[in-house]
């Protein structure tokens, strides 16, 4: 099983609102990844988890707070954002020293 | 600065030719270079490559790893619709374990 999910698919929120972005893997990875993907732009790494441990963190705004419950799970917790983060955001998992990341469907994010 | 650059940028053919897309890098103390492939949502893994496995081969896809010129290639032959999508180069260094650097993508269009 090479599968991340993530959930939601789509998400439309205000300014004002606090919304949470999850990821799950059972590959038994202890990396997991949050990326920003703007339109015709490559991914953007956000933040890395590392043994659930934040390892790193590419200078995010407050707004976006990660957070790693367990080994399978990743969440991603959003408070006043602005309409420029409006983008797909991106989900991965790997082992830990290893390149190959698997990543998820995205959560395709529109902040009005 | 670690960097890469994809090239070209965007590339249209006819089913049935042969494409090669390029991947240049700069990364101090190189692990890895990883191809992907991008159609609507999440990248989906293709090719890890390194200094012990430089060419890679799955089906009509193949991936070539010149360390010398700090480059890859990545051969489509016999191409099919369904490969149309943006396909994206990574490349992970060392230090920067878990951390990996996109180039721009190469936007990949195949007409019947």
């Amino acid at each position: 099983d090479t599968e991340v999910t993530q959930t939601p698919k789509h998400l439309v929120m205000g300014m004002t609102n606090k919304k949470s972005l999850k990821c799950e893997q059972h590959m038994g990875h202890r990396a997991m990844y949050w990326y920003k993907q703007k339109a015709k732009k490559p991914p953007e790494l956000m933040f890395v988890y590392s043994y659930e441990k934040l390892s790193i963190n590419e200078s995010v705004p407050s707004r976006f707070s990660p957070e790693c419950p367990n080994s399978s799970l990743l969440n991603l917790h959003l408070h006043a954002l602005q309409p420029e983060d409006s983008a797909l955001y991106l989900c991965a998992s790997s082992t830990f020293w290893a390149g190959e990341q698997y990543f998820g469907p995205g959560t395709r994010l529109t902040v009005t | 600065e670690d960097k890469v650059v994809q090239s070209p940028l965007s590339l249209v053919v006819h089913e049935g030719d042969t494409v090669t897309l390029n991947c240049s890098y700069e990364v101090t103390n190189f692990r890895s270079l990883l191809w992907y492939k991008q159609e609507k949502k999440a990248p989906t893994f293709l090719f890890m490559l390194t200094s012990s496995g430089i060419e890679k081969k799955s089906g009509r896809l193949s991936s070539i790893l010149d360390k010398k010129e700090l480059s890859s290639i990545l051969n489509i032959t016999a191409t099919q619709t369904g490969d149309s999508a943006i396909y994206l180069c990574a490349v992970e260094a060392v230090q920067g374990a878990q951390k990996l650097v996109f180039g721009q993508g190469t936007r990949l269009t195949i007409n019947p």
